[in-house]
């Protein structure tokens, strides 16, 4: 399974954007890139999903270089409530390996 | 929009007591999951289930543990006896499944666990 690595911590004010980026650098084929976000004592939420390219959701963005070693969850204008942890994860969709394996993640807090 | 929920949201057991879980998954969902996060650690993945049988399962999920689907709309995990470390957020989640293949996985709030 293809390790990730993100920042642990990030700080952005209101109304900016915000782009958390990840890498993966043996990433397999048949792999997916997929972000979560949990705010505290809450479930992780999925947010976003992409293979290649430009994906984009009402939520977020997420952009994918071709060679895919790395990937970027784009906030747009963030508000106090997107404060949270956010979970870039790597896993083999449709493969024999259906657990998702959790990193520490990247811990936003976003200021008035 | 369809969720999981879980029951209870809080429990609180003495070591050695038997716990069960309770999850609702999304209703045509296919595969169902048990993870769990001690207190400031990492989301940490302990079963799979699909089809009435255990699909994957982590070296956490050892003997103390076990999971089942009793009738058509629960999903529960059971610890036969608490020990402390067992005290953590207990998440349940669901996958379509369609065909066999994973997709997605949407959370359960969580059962926060205390063993004391």
């Amino acid at each position: 399974l293809a390790k990730t690595t993100q920042p642990i911590s990030m700080d952005s004010y209101e109304g900016q954007e915000v782009n958390i980026t990840c890498s993966h650098n043996n990433i397999a084929t048949n792999d997916y890139i997929t972000w979560y976000q949990q705010f505290p004592s809450q479930g992780p939420r999925f947010i976003i999903q992409g293979y290649k390219t430009k994906v984009t959701n009402e939520v977020a963005s997420l952009f994918i270089p071709a060679d895919r070693k790395s990937s970027t969850l784009s906030l747009p204008r963030v508000s106090l409530s997107d404060t949270a942890v956010y979970y870039c994860l790597v896993w083999n969709y449709g493969g024999s390996q259906g657990n998702l394996i959790f990193g520490k993640g990247t811990k936003l807090s976003v200021k008035p | 929009e369809p969720e999981v929920t879980q029951t209870p949201s809080h429990q609180v057991t003495q070591m050695g007591q038997e716990v069960i879980l309770r999850c609702v998954p999304i209703s045509n969902h296919l595969y169902f999951y048990w993870y769990r996060q001690i207190l400031g650690q990492k989301v940490e993945f302990l079963v799979s289930f699909y089809n009435n049988e255990i699909s994957e399962k982590s070296e956490i999920f050892d003997d103390q543990f076990s999971v089942e689907r009793p009738d058509g709309s629960n999903f529960t995990l059971k610890i036969r006896s608490t020990k402390l470390e067992d005290s953590a957020m207990y998440f349940c989640a669901s996958s379509e499944g369609l065909a066999g293949v994973k997709e997605t996985q949407y959370f359960g709030p969580g059962t926060r666990l205390l063993v004391l």
